[in-house]
């Protein structure tokens, strides 16, 4: 059975970086991809972008395109999420989605709480 | 960017009975390969979101089939068949067309 989990909590000061990292097991697959999703406190769902497994080609959402960088590791199906410049209103949980081979396939991670606080 | 809207917002539902809601987009999530790119996600309470429906109308792997989605193009539905206690949290509906986008998000509870 394919399970995420990620990083822990995390706690920095505005205009610093964070990286959230998620490993996975279980996954015996080739193709696969990450995706990113942030909720802050009381709020939605928001999407911050995704990168291919394979081709470690990356797409991400317009607000963060300057602030993001999303990596994986094909050797060990990990993947990483890092923000910089961080504001008090990066304030969320972070949770890395794991997208299989076959369609409707999604594996989610258990969520990283990264708190901006001065 | 794609917009994706959802209605209600809010939906209290009474056990046993149906529900249904609503989700658009700006866009047509249609593809030539004839499917819809739309998934309806339930994130309850205190959880990580969980797929219910992929492509528009596909259910995902052990989702009851009292969860059925519908639509094409631009509108989409959830419904609901029976509700039961279980099925409260916030529903989101969200488009894998282009990148991606949630809906803001429904919230089911017990009347």
């Amino acid at each position: 059975q394919t399970q995420l989990v990620q990083s822990g909590a995390e706690v920095r000061k505005p205009g610093a970086s964070v990286m959230v990292s998620c490993k996975t097991s279980g996954y015996t697959f080739t193709h696969y991809a990450f995706y990113w999703v942030r909720q802050a406190p009381g709020q939605g769902l928001e999407w911050m972008g995704r990168i291919s497994g394979n081709s470690g080609n990356t797409r991400y959402a317009q607000k963060f395109q300057d602030r993001v960088t999303m990596t994986t590791d094909t050797s060990t199906k990990s993947a990483s999420m890092e923000l910089r410049s961080l504001r008090s209103d990066d304030t969320a949980i972070y949770y890395c989605v794991m997208e299989g081979a076959a369609a409707g396939t999604v594996y989610w991670g258990q969520g990283t709480l990264v708190t901006v606080s001065s | 960017d794609i917009v994706v809207t959802q209605s209600p917002l809010s939906l209290p539902v009474t056990p046993g009975e149906s529900a249904s809601i609503s989700c658009r987009s700006n866009q047509s999530l249609l593809q030539s390969n004839g499917f819809n790119y739309l998934d309806w996600y339930l994130q309850k309470p205190g959880q990580s979101p969980q797929l219910l429906i992929y492509l528009g109308s596909y259910r995902a792997s052990g989702v009851p089939d009292r969860f059925s989605g519908s639509g094409s193009g631009t509108d989409f539905t959830l419904k609901i068949s029976r509700v039961e206690a279980d099925d409260v949290g916030v529903y989101y509906c969200m488009q894998v067309l282009q990148g991606g986008t949630f809906g803001p998000g429904t919230k089911v509870d017990i009347k």
